[in-house]
């Protein structure tokens, strides 16, 4: 079945720097495209991130264009989202999610549970 | 970018009701409008994709209509386990937007 585990959320002082880890299995990874999505406290789900299945093209919400970055290893099956000058609205649930086709579609068809960011001093 | 506006925000219902959540979007999305639930420390779960056509093992008391820029949701016979919270998707074009979420909750 398909699996997607997020790590690598910690609790970090503004300005300061994250990278959150995306480990897939139970499918094909190098035929599907990866989302990062986050739901800040008290908040509804934001769109973050995405990767092609290749990893030719990367799509960034405005908020984050910039300071993230997104990436794939295929041989390991991994995706990665790069965080740099921490916001505390960026204080969220980071969820990885699979992509129904290559990237290019943006519909979410399975969720990996998340990993917890806090950006606070 | 295409805004998502969800309503009602929450919702009380019982167990057996049927209940419809409505979801409008700024322009036309076409057909690609995707609901996912969403429960307390749970990962969200994708239920349908455009607009009408339900994921795997998800219960035929979920269904999905609309077009363009009016969609809906609607459970029958709601069961314990529906109480959750529902985020509808356009995915017509990047970026892709979620509306603002309805908590469905037990009467």
């Amino acid at each position: 079945q398909v699996q997607l585990v997020a790590s690598g959320g910690d609790v970090v002082q503004p300005g300061t720097s994250l990278r959150l880890s995306c480990a897939a299995s139970g499918f094909t990874f190098t035929n599907y495209g990866i989302h990062w999505v986050r739901q800040a406290p008290g908040k509804g789900l934001e769109w973050v991130a995405t990767i092609w299945y290749d990893g030719s093209i990367e799509k960034y919400a405005d908020s984050v264009r910039g300071r993230f970055t997104i990436s794939r290893d295929n041989s390991n099956n991994m995706v990665y989202l790069q965080m740099n000058g921490l916001r505390g609205e960026d204080t969220a649930i980071y969820y990885c999610a699979r992509d129904w086709g290559r990237g290019d579609s943006g519909y979410i068809e399975y969720w990996g549970q998340g990993t917890l960011v806090i950006a606070s001093s | 970018d295409t805004q998502m506006t969800q309503s009602p925000s929450s919702l009380s219902a019982s167990v057996g009701d049927r209940v419809t959540i409505t979801c409008r979007a700024s322009q036309d999305i076409s057909k690609w409008l995707a609901w996912h639930q969403k429960k307390p420390e749970k990962a969200p779960k994708s239920l349908i994709y455009a607009t009408s056509a339900l994921q795997n093992g998800v219960p035929s008391r979920f269904s999905g209509s609309g077009s363009g820029t009016d969609f809906t949701l609607t459970i029958s016979n709601l069961q314990p386990e529906d109480f959750a919270t529902y985020y509808c998707q356009q995915y017509a074009s990047y970026p892709q937007t979620f509306g603002q979420g309805t908590r469905l909750e037990i009467k």
